[in-house]
């Protein structure tokens, strides 16, 4: 059974830039969630993709937005770079019919805004 | 609101030492999951809990579902060098898609 995969690992970009980072999903789920941690922080709740959809939404601005393709596997894009959009960004995935509410996260991208 | 306070914030401890942390809320969970995060990595699932009441073990891991739902208790048993690293509490979002996570408890183990 293959795990949560994230790409790439770190990445720096600066002030204005866009960028799009990468999750593949555990095998057998069909449901993926994106999630901010900023350092000394838990995991703040972005968004979620069901079924190609955005299914749920945290407090983030719109220039967060993302994707999910027939695989399951899933992107988000941030737009207009802050430098406060530094932190790990997460992916989780889930199964959703059984018990969504259980994730299981990828590594992370560590993303740095200069 | 859904926050989740955890406690104590950071513990210094001998190894060896048994070690316990909860989890509160103002709001009613019906799920609660415990995750432990190490440096450069994502959180890794120890232990979900879906009914109030539930006791769980996972190795030297116990954690329980309050019968009130708002709060959960993880208890580590003679702690070891490896168990080093930050625990989280979680519960579902009331749109049960994402999760809320307390701040966590940062275990330090001394030699």
């Amino acid at each position: 059974e293959t795990g949560v995969t994230q790409s790439p690992t770190h990445l720096i970009k600066t002030r204005g830039q866009q960028v799009t980072l990468r999750c593949s999903s555990q095998s057998g789920h069909n449901t993926v969630s994106w999630y901010q941690q900023a350092l000394g922080q838990g995991p703040q709740f972005i968004f979620q993709y069901y079924r190609e959809e955005e299914n749920g939404r945290g407090n983030f601005p719109p220039r967060f937005s993302g994707l999910q393709f027939p695989n399951y596997s899933s992107e988000l894009n941030v737009n207009a770079l802050e430098l406060d959009d530094s932190a790990l960004y997460l992916c989780a995935s889930s199964f959703w019919g059984g018990s969504t509410d259980t994730q299981y996260f990828g590594p992370g991208t560590r993303l740095t805004v200069l | 609101g859904q926050q989740l306070n955890q406690s104590p914030q950071s513990m210094f401890i001998q190894e060896g030492e048994d070690v316990s942390m909860n989890c509160t809320s103002s709001s009613i969970f019906n799920t609660w999951l415990w995750y432990k995060q190490e440096p450069g990595e994502g959180p890794v699932l120890l232990i979900a809990l879906y009914k109030a009441g539930e006791l769980t073990s996972n190795g030297r891991l116990t954690a329980q579902f309050g019968i009130t739902r708002k709060d959960s208790f993880l208890n580590i048993s003679a702690s070891i060098p490896s168990d080093v690293g930050i625990y989280f509490c979680a519960g579902p979002r009331r749109g049960a898609d994402g999760l809320t996570f307390g701040k966590g408890t940062h275990l330090i183990i001394q030699p």
